[in-house]
């Protein structure tokens, strides 16, 4: 079956500027996380949704970063008035034990 | 003291010698344990498992954990050059359901 899909696979954008990158988890999968990876860096979490439940956000940078998931699959992280510093590889993963994560292509956003 | 630690290397064995990476952990109530494989340009790859004292063999790659010591490795037999990556180490823990810490990573090289 299809992994973990991630779109767009590169942006570069000015800083300022909102983004969007989309995850698609496997199929049947109920936990979806965020994570960032900036260059030679370790992973860095940033938000995590199980079914229902309330996401647990506790690893947001600031509130220019936002996430939602719709219908308990796509996920969406919005990075709003982006900075310099927001260059990274974004990250997504999907579980379905809520343990064993299974990590998608990622997005590298550029920011200028 | 950070939740997972690893020596970040890098590691450098020859072709054909067995590579051994190391994890230590900070939770007591931690009970599942995973090693990722991330090649350069790469997402992090999930390569093995394990949730109980003592080895978990698969294929070249045995996994070993020491609960009592907070302790996690790998080990790789009959090194190759295509196992040259950063490997991280990742582990749960009991107060957090559904959380992976990652560490660092330790980087290997195998050289031919």
């Amino acid at each position: 079956g299809a992994g973990v899909s991630q779109s767009p696979s590169n942006k570069v954008t000015e800083k300022g500027k909102d983004v969007e990158l989309r995850c698609d988890p496997i199929s049947g999968h109920t936990a979806l996380y965020w994570y960032r990876q900036s260059l030679g860096q370790g992973l860095e979490f940033l938000i995590y949704f199980q079914g229902n439940s309330a996401p647990d956000k506790s690893g947001l940078p600031s509130d220019r970063f936002s996430a939602e998931r719709t219908g308990g699959s796509v996920s969406t992280l919005t990075i709003q008035r982006t900075q310099q510093e927001d260059s990274a590889v974004y990250l997504c993963a999907s579980s379905a034990t809520g343990d064993e994560q299974f990590f998608g292509p990622g997005t590298r956003l550029t920011v200028l | 003291q950070k939740e997972v630690e690893q020596n970040s290397g890098p590691l450098s064995v020859p072709e054909g010698a067995i590579a051994s990476l190391n994890c230590t952990y900070s939770d007591r109530g931690s009970q599942s344990f995973f090693w990722y494989r991330q090649y350069s340009g790469k997402s992090p790859e999930l390569i093995m498992s394990i949730y109980s004292n003592g080895d978990k063999e698969d294929g070249r790659f045995t996994a070993q954990l020491n609960k009592a010591s907070q302790y996690v490795s790998l080990l790789i037999r009959d090194s190759q050059p295509s196992d040259s990556a950063t490997y991280l180490c990742a582990v749960d823990r009991g107060s957090t359901l559904g959380r992976l810490y990652f560490g660092r990573g330790t980087q290997l090289t195998v050289w031919p």
